[in-house]
């Protein structure tokens, strides 16, 4: 099946600092990607859809700035949390579209800012 | 609509009994329909999926029924065992942009 791989599975920052987490489809191409977001004993809510080649598209109630989106190619899209705060603490898990229209989702990254 | 912040249902069972764990979908206009099982600290992993000119679809010891009049969706597990231990969500895609919006979620435990 296909494989979403994500990176990294956890990290630590300290408030302030901007952290990049990254998305890569490993056995197909993907033209659009998701990026969501988790809190614990949560839903996954979605943020953004990432979009080859063109700006993302964001939820009501993310902030762009804060959170950027880059989809530079069909197998690659980067999430950074920029200025980090202890509220962003989360899990944020990507998913890629692959074929017969199935989401395939990566095993998400733990974001702790101290 | 987007899924709620609320806090997650939990259903227990007995290990070897049937489960059910029951949705309720947001957008009439919803045309596919996914299960998923999370295990802690990972991301969702696919179980079975649906679509609206369906209503019921069965897959490994698991099935899903869609009511679309009453938009509900139910997962069928049977013979639960202590692996099937998770958060179940499901989701539904918005015909347009292809979206996929996650429902509340139930934590299912099995009990051995």
């Amino acid at each position: 099946g296909a494989v979403v791989s994500q990176h990294p599975s956890r990290v630590i920052c300290k408030s302030g600092t901007s952290v990049k987490i990254e998305c890569r489809s490993l056995d197909f191409q993907a033209t659009t990607m998701f990026w969501y977001r988790q809190f614990p004993k949560q839903s996954l809510m979605l943020m953004a859809t990432s979009n080859e080649g063109s700006k993302a598209t964001y939820e009501q109630g993310v902030e762009k700035d804060k959170f950027l989106i880059n989809h530079a190619s069909l197998t690659l899209s980067t999430l950074t949390v920029t200025s980090a705060h202890p509220e962003d603490s989360s899990f944020y898990i990507c998913s890629a579209s692959g074929y017969n229209e199935k989401l395939f989702f990566g095993s998400g990254t733990q974001l702790s800012v101290l | 609509g987007e899924s709620v912040g609320l806090h997650l249902p939990t259903l227990s069972v007995q290990e070897g009994d049937n489960s059910i764990i029951n949705c309720a979908y947001s957008n009439s206009a919803s045309d596919y329909f996914i299960w998923y099982k999370q295990e802690s600290g990972k991301g969702p992993q696919f179980i079975i999926d649906i679509r609206s000119n369906m209503d019921k679809r069965q897959g490994q010891r698991v099935t899903v029924l869609l009511n679309k009049t009453v938009k509900h969706l139910s997962l069928q597990i049977a013979a639960t065992q202590p692996g099937d231990s998770a958060v179940y969500f499901c989701a539904e895609i918005y015909n347009q942009g292809g979206k996929l919006i996650f429902g509340q979620g139930t934590e299912l435990s099995v009990k051995p």
